[in-house]
Parts: structure tokens; C-alpha cells; sequence
């Protein structure tokens, strides 16, 4: 039974290029959650989606970032023009239903140079 | 705002011993409470729940004191495989009971 994919697993670019991160959620899973972790922080929330909804994106800083979750295919976290800061590993999570406990997947480490 | 803090550690131990983290929670909605082992440059799995009555899983023992607002872990018999960063991790309680704040978490290093 596979758990959270991710992919790529690490991510390289520089300033003012844009990343796509993917997650597949766990099978059975229609929940799926990220979050960021900077180095040294610890992890934060950033958004939670279901299938064709965002349901909570107050974690998300206000530009630059956005995320789906397509009806077919994985959510995706898509972020445009990259600064340094935005150097960190970014962890996808699912659950069945909304009161489940969260699985992580792998995470996304990106760097921006 | 709402925050989780962890004993900042880092913890030395011996294998064999017993080592026991603290973590606060200042959101008193709250209603979910977990502990999450994170190996280096890994991903968090979870460890445990927590839950009110206190629960344990062979070594390790997870504690909730609602009206304290803490949890606590006590891992008994430590191994070397322990090592790593423990995350306390607490839902935002009502309507965002999804949501989960982490503590930056608490290393402990199990020397032979």
C-alpha cells in the first residue's frame, strides 16, 4: 500500500524561476495538507484542499504561491519567481477524512541559488 | 496567536535510559494531540496519539494534561534506533481541527 509520493524529491532554482512540487495522496485519501519547513523551524501549515477545492489557504504567503488539487491527477504547489527564502523542504500530507490523523509523505526539498 | 512549545534540547542519553519531553500548547480549543519522530532530513512519522487517559506503546508512554495544557512523551529503555527529532503536534480545535502547529521539535541522541 503505498503511502504520500512526492516528487521531485529534491528541487533545484534560481531566483525568479518557478517550482512545481506533486503529491499523490495516500490511496482512499481525499484530504491532502502542506506544509513548509524552513531550516531550523519548525513545520507550518500553509493549505488544505480536497478535490477541485481549497478549502484553507491561510497559510499560504499572499503572492507567489498557489496550489490545486485537479480532479485527475496530483495537488500541486506552484511557486513563482523564487527568492532564497523560499529555500526549504516542503512536506505534503493526506488523510481519509478530515479528523484523520495526517501522513506525511517525503517531502520536497527545494533550493534556490 | 496560536503556539506549541518543546523542551529545546538536545538530549545526550545512554542506551537504557529513560528520557521524557514536555511540550506546551497555548490554544486551549484544542482537541487532538500527537508526537511525530522526524529522522534527519526525513519526513515526520507518526509516533503516537495522545489521548486524554493517557496511552502506551510498548517503551513509550504519551500524556495530556488539558488544564495545564502540556502533553508529555516518556520513551523507557532507550535504544540507539531512538534517535532523532521528536515534533509535539496540536490540531487548532473548532473549525479548523485539520490544521496541526508543530513544535520546532526536541533531538535526542542515544550514544552506545
Amino acid at each position: 500500500n503505498a503511502g504520500v509520493m512526492q516528487n521531485p524529491r529534491h528541487l533545484v532554482r534560481r531566483r525568479g524561476q518557478e517550482a512545481r512540487l506533486r503529491c499523490s495522496p495516500m490511496k482512499g485519501h481525499s484530504h491532502v495538507y502542506w506544509y513548509r519547513q524552513l531550516p531550523e523551524e519548525g513545520l507550518k501549515f500553509m493549505v488544505y484542499l480536497q478535490k477541485e477545492n481549497i478549502i484553507d489557504e491561510s497559510g499560504m504567503p499572499k503572492e507567489r504561491f498557489s496550489a490545486e488539487f485537479p480532479k485527475e491527477g496530483p495537488s500541486i504547489l506552484r511557486i513563482q519567481q523564487v527568492v532564497r527564502g523560499d529555500s526549504a523542504a516542503y512536506f505534503c500530507a493526506s488523510s481519509r477524512v478530515i479528523t484523520d490523523t495526517q501522513y506525511f509523505g517525503p517531502g520536497t526539498r527545494l533550493t534556490v541559488l | 496567536r496560536k503556539e506549541v512549545e518543546q523542551d529545546p534540547g538536545p538530549f545526550n542519553v545512554p542506551e537504557g535510559a529513560t528520557v521524557a519531553f514536555n511540550c506546551t500548547y497555548s490554544n486551549s480549543a484544542s482537541q487532538s494531540f500527537f508526537w511525530y519522530r522526524q529522522d534527519c532530513r526525513k519526513e515526520p512519522k507518526l509516533l503516537m496519539s495522545v489521548y486524554s487517559s493517557g496511552n502506551e506503546d510498548g517503551r513509550f508512554t504519551a500524556q495530556l494534561n488539558r488544564a495545564s495544557q502540556y502533553i508529555s512523551l516518556l520513551i523507557r529503555d532507550s535504544k540507539l534506533s531512538d534517535s532523532a527529532t521528536y515534533l509535539c503536534a496540536v490540531n487548532e480545535g473548532g473549525g479548523s481541527n485539520y490544521k496541526l502547529t508543530f513544535g520546532k521539535g526536541t533531538l535526542l541522541t542515544v550514544n552506545p
